[in-house]
């Protein structure tokens, strides 16, 4: 079946610009969850939905970000103001809650250049 | 608080020998416990996981690793490398705190000699 897909897969933006990301989870997956991805290092925790929910935000980094999912599949990731600092690998991953496992399934990223 | 390390930011082994990836946790709860791999450009693929079942646990590709709770280890093996192990591998830990957050290790850079 299809896996987790994230659009776009390359974004360049300006300093100052607004940016959305998308993700689409596994049909089925109630459990959403965004992390981020630095040059060199593991990726980190941002947000996590259990359906429409954000169940736990307390990743995110400050107030110029945001996510939705306003009807418990597809979420975005809205990106305000965006600084150099932004610039990164951003990865969606999707889970069936239920299973005893909490095994995350992951999507190929969108990578997040802020010129 | 719930983190994890992983002891070797690189690792060099020939093709055909033994593969040890090292990774320790540290977690309140009694956590689940995961390795993905990372190939360039691909996305994160989950090798194995361990859930409070059988402490040795086996994964894809002929990966293993051993949960052992006095050493608050979960270290990745593979007895014969392949040229195509040559990846990223990160270990995860998950603890047991109701929103199943996945925390990572820094990773390990498996490079394989021929």
């Amino acid at each position: 079946g299809a896996g987790v897909s994230q659009t776009p897969s390359n974004k360049v933006t300006e300093k100052g610009k607004y940016v959305e990301l998308r993700c689409d989870p596994i049909s089925g997956h109630t459990a959403l969850y965004w992390y981020r991805q630095s040059l060199g290092q593991g990726p980190e925790f941002l947000i996590y939905f259990q359906g429409t929910g954000a169940a736990d935000d307390s990743g995110l980094p400050n107030d110029r970000f945001f996510a939705v999912r306003p009807e418990g599949s597809v979420s975005t990731l809205k990106i305000q103001r965006t600084e150099r600092g932004d610039s990164a690998v951003y990865l969606c991953a999707s889970s069936l809650m239920g299973t005893d496992s909490y095994e995350q399934y992951f999507g190929p990223g969108t990578r997040l250049t802020v010129t | 608080a719930q983190s994890v390390t992983q002891l070797d930011s690189h690792v060099s082994v020939s093709e055909g020998t033994p593969v040890l990836l090292r990774c320790n946790y540290s977690s309140s709860y009694s956590p689940s416990l995961f390795w993905y791999v990372q190939h360039p450009n691909k996305g994160l693929q989950l090798l194995l996981k361990y859930t409070s079942a059988a402490t040795l646990v086996k994964g894809i590709n002929g990966f293993e690793a051993e949960f052992k709770k006095s050493e608050t280890s979960f270290h990745l093996t593979k007895p014969s490398a392949h040229m195509s192990d040559a990846a990223e591998y990160f270990c995860v830990v998950s603890p047991f705190s109701g929103t199943y957050k996945y925390i990572f290790g820094t990773g390990t850079r498996l490079k394989v000699l021929a």
